[in-house]
């Protein structure tokens, strides 16, 4: 089991270029998350799914737009980069406990 | 709301040194509690759990105890290593939604 996966792993990106990040999961779990991690903020969330065909924002979604049309994928966007995204962002997914299962990461840049 | 507060670090110990790592937590009802552990360059990995009061959640010489009355869950390990150098989450979770909220991370580093 691969468990959670993100591509690309990096990315850097010109201020007003767009791009998708992609997650997948094969643990088979409704819940799913994007979060974004900045030095001495802590992770925020973006955006969550409580399943296929659903999603909400979180506290930071100004700016990205995600969709969810597998349950297996979450997908979160970035129409019009600006420099202020620059950051590490996190997919995750919720097991049985309340737990959560991170990616490895993707680490994007914009100048 | 609910909120985690963890303690600053960096916290700097010798190898084989006693390690506690504070957290206290403000929530409403009953939520499960976690440690995560994040390495250089790696995503989050859950490094334990504990879903009720009392409870104590262990993995890897790590543990840590649900404690109510405190509204605490300290991370202790009784003989830290230099592998263990990463940064520390501290997250609580009650919601039906499933939404984490993380303390600010402590960094741990452990010298030879």
């Amino acid at each position: 089991n691969a468990g959670v996966t993100q591509t690309p792993k990096f990315r850097v990106l010109k201020t007003g270029q767009s791009m998708t990040l992609l997650c997948a999961q094969d643990m088979n779990h409704e819940y799913m998350y994007w979060y974004r991690q900045d030095p001495g903020m802590g992770l925020r969330l973006i955006h969550y799914s409580v399943g296929e065909g659903t999603t909400a924002k979180g506290e930071v979604p100004d700016g990205y737009n995600v969709s969810r049309l597998k349950k297996q994928n979450f997908l979160l966007g970035l129409e019009s980069a600006a420099p202020s995204q620059t950051s590490v962002y996190f997919c995750a997914t919720k097991g049985q406990y309340y737990e959560q299962y991170f990616g490895p990461g993707t680490r994007l840049t914009v100048t | 709301g609910n909120s985690v507060t963890q303690m600053e670090g960096p916290v700097t110990l010798s190898e084989e040194a006693f390690l506690t790592i504070n957290c206290t937590y403000t929530a409403t009802g009953y939520p499960s509690l976690f440690w995560y552990v994040q390495y250089p360059g790696e995503g989050l990995q859950l490094l334990l759990k504990a879903t009720k009061a009392d409870d104590k959640g262990s993995n890897k010489g790590f543990e840590a105890t649900y404690r109510k009355e405190t509204t605490s869950f300290h991370l202790e390990k009784g003989s830290v290593q230099v592998s263990d150098s990463a940064v520390y989450f501290c997250a609580l979770s009650g919601s039906n939604t499933g939404k984490l909220i993380f303390g600010q991370g402590t960094t741990l580093q452990v010298k030879p």
